[in-house]
């Protein structure tokens, strides 16, 4: 089944302790995506990678690193995290190519104390 | 700068009726404008979208989508909603400069009635 898959679901953690979210896709995607979701605000993106090794900054990526040193998975990585980051966070991938439809996955609802 | 609105935080119809969920949009250059649809602990799932031609679109769940280029609109529409639409739907159109990227209206919440 095609889908894009996001670790974990859930996580309550405190400030400045260093976390990963996992985002794989068995689609064989060029595009990939991390945006965060808050009320009143839609979905923002933090980074993107448009292949293997080639990522850059979104509308909000302070705070924020990536990797994607394979095709498929593109982890979040939150060094410090702060209760500012607190949000619902989505991976998405896609084709490259206007008009391609990105593909999401469930979620991870972050909680930073 | 290219964006969307989505003017209405929340649309309630009674089932059976018609639907609207109403979205402007702000770009440079032709539009290429989607529909995704989130249903509660779910990703998006993508409806539909418009690229050229036909102005309305027809997409997944019986929803369709009609766009408007002299109001710079593209209403969501479904002639009979089922109280299983009720969900939240993000219109996004894309980055004219980084044509990859989508940029995402607030999002309406669809509540249908029984």
């Amino acid at each position: 089944e095609a889908q894009v898959t996001q670790n974990p679901r859930y996580l309550i953690t405190v400030t400045g302790k260093k976390l990963t979210v996992t985002c794989s896709q068995n689609m064989n995607h060029e595009y990939m995506s991390w945006y965060r979701q808050d009320p009143g605000l839609g979905l923002r993106q933090i980074y993107y990678s448009m292949n293997v090794e080639v990522t850059d900054k979104g509308d909000v990526p302070e705070g924020y690193k990536v990797s994607r040193k394979e095709k498929r998975n593109f982890p979040l990585i939150l060094e410090s995290p702060s209760p500012n980051q607190t949000s619902l966070y989505f991976c998405a991938s896609s084709f490259r190519g206007s008009g391609q439809p990105q593909h999401f996955g469930d979620g991870t609802r972050l909680s930073i104390l | 700068a290219q964006s969307v609105a989505q003017p209405e935080d929340q649309v309630n119809v009674a089932e059976g009726n018609p639907l609207t969920v109403k979205c402007t949009y702000s770009v440079s250059g032709n539009p290429y404008l989607f529909w995704y649809v989130q249903y509660p602990n779910r990703g998006l799932q993508f409806l539909l979208k418009y690229i050229t031609g036909d102005n309305l679109v027809k997409g997944s769940y019986g929803f369709e989508a009609e766009f408007n280029k002299s109001q710079t609109s593209f209403h969501l529409k479904k002639p009979s909603a089922l109280v299983s639409d009720s969900a939240l739907y993000f219109c996004a159109v894309r980055d004219y400069q980084n044509t990859d990227k989508l940029i995402f209206g607030t999002g309406t919440r669809l509540q249908v009635f029984p």
